[in-house]
């Protein structure tokens, strides 16, 4: 079954202030991604981590893997009414195959 | 830019019926996948396929079969449709190496009355 859980499963924020999701596996992650998807609409790719303690940077995002690649985050800074949507993150096996197993998402509200 | 499309954006069918899903990608990918989405329960991979008539089953693979006899298409099979199907189903497709996102359908509500 999934291995892959991600907290918290909803939060509402006030425009501006800051957001974090978690996402936490049992093994040892081969690599991370992470997915956007706006209401009504399909999951989009945003990032992918590899290395242990890697941290990327996508303008208000920071990405981060964990030291033992069990564990990763996504803050948002300041966030805007743009952001609202909910955040997946996924397990990728790395290999030829590729398999994507994705964590139960986070749901973000931002209020104006 | 990489197309991934599903037959249907809305479907309704009858408990019992067989459905069939379509999802045709236009980039050569090798990797193709079924999800089901519900709320709270995210994404749940009922299928993969990683080549011509190659599968994987995923988490949730009862009640479905699929089929991949072209490289461009994946197809998801309900064999008898049961009110408990009723849900989102989003099609995938990516390359195995490199970079390995996954691009996504536009996603098919399917309801089974």
């Amino acid at each position: 079954g999934q291995q892959v859980m991600q907290i918290p499963q909803y939060q509402h924020v006030q425009e501006g202030e800051d957001f974090t999701t978690y996402c936490n596996s049992s093994t040892t992650l081969s690599n991370i991604q992470w997915y956007k998807q706006r209401p009504g609409g399909h999951p989009v790719f945003l990032i992918q981590l590899v290395k242990s303690g890697e941290v990327k940077k996508q303008k208000r995002l920071t990405f981060q893997f964990g030291e033992a690649k069990k564990n990763s985050s996504l803050h948002i800074t300041a966030t805007q009414t743009t952001d609202v949507g909910t955040y997946f993150c996924a397990e990728g096996n790395g290999g030829a195959t590729n398999k994507l197993i994705f964590g139960t998402g986070t749901l973000l509200a931002v209020q104006p | 830019d990489v197309k991934v499309t599903q037959s249907s954006r809305y479907l309704v069918k009858r408990t019992g019926e067989k459905v069939f899903l379509e999802c045709v990608q236009d980039m050569d990918h090798e990797n193709m996948f079924w999800y089901r989405q519900d709320p709270g329960l995210g994404l749940r991979l009922i299928y993969f396929s990683y080549d011509v008539k190659m599968k994987e089953k995923g988490d949730i693979p009862e009640g479905y079969s699929v089929s991949r006899e072209k490289k461009e298409r994946f197809s998801l099979i309900l064999e008898s449709a049961s009110t408990n199907q009723t849900s989102m189903y989003l099609c995938a497709s990516s390359p195995p190496w490199g970079r390995t996102e996954a691009f996504f359908g536009q996603g098919t509500r399917l309801t089974v009355v």
